[in-house]
């Protein structure tokens, strides 16, 4: 069964410090996600990224947050200086295709990157 | 905006019970729903999806329906087991640009032998 593979699965950080959370999304998928847990809290959603461009973002997406995919495998979520409130489980999410055509589409999500911020 | 609920937050019962969870949303424009499971400090499952245009999925013992202009779905669990013990998740997707979902607070179920 095809997997999203998140790493590193936890991280500790110091306030300030930039963090860089990495996401393998399914191969044959186009459609790539970030959402957020804080501890004891709903899942947000944070970003949604298409043809290598954000299709949107969140109020919580601020300059702070940046996503990329630098190659043909690879899905990033940096942080630029994190904040004590960051402190979340951050979760990537793939499908294959999206727009109308959703609805057939499970969203695959990956394990989670525990982030802990100092 | 969309506001997702379910009820009840956590829920006990015996192995054995059949049992029905609740999501409900307040934005009726959706184009799908979809219900997770989420074990502790683990990602997310894909249980089932429901499209808009759907009543009702079923995969094995687990069946879920949507009444998308009330606002409602329930989670039916057939024969719970101890390994259903889970926080199970309901949430629907938009029909924005972005396709983001939106997710209920989930509902904690322990499943006693």
């Amino acid at each position: 069964e095809p997997e999203v593979t998140q790493t590193p699965s936890h991280q500790v950080t110091q306030m300030g410090q930039e963090v860089i959370l990495r996401c393998v999304p399914i191969s044959n998928h186009l459609y790539f996600y970030w959402y957020r847990q804080i501890l004891g809290q709903k899942v947000e959603f944070l970003v949604s990224f298409y043809n290598n461009e954000i299709s949107e973002k969140s109020e919580i997406f601020d300059d702070q947050f940046s996503v990329e995919r630098p190659d043909g495998s690879n899905f990033t979520l940096k942080i630029r200086s994190t904040k004590l409130e960051d402190s979340a489980m951050y979760f990537c999410a793939s499908r294959k295709s999206g727009g109308a055509t959703s609805g057939a589409n499970v969203l695959t999500f990956g394990a989670g990157s525990r982030l802990t911020v100092l | 905006k969309q506001e997702v609920t379910q009820i009840p937050a956590a829920l006990s019962v015996p192995e054995g019970e059949n049992l029905v969870l609740n999501c409900s949303f307040t934005d009726s424009a959706i184009y799908n729903l979809q219900w997770f499971r989420q074990d502790p400090g683990k990602g997310l499952t894909s249980l089932l999806l429901i499209q808009s245009s759907q009543r009702e999925q079923t995969s094995g013992r687990l069946n879920a329906s949507l009444d998308k202009s009330s606002g409602r779905s329930t989670l039916y669990i057939a024969a719970s087991q101890p390994g259903d013990s889970a926080t199970y998740l309901c949430a629907v997707e938009g029909n924005n640009a972005g396709n983001m979902l939106t997710f209920g607070g989930g509902t904690r179920l322990m499943v006693k032998p």
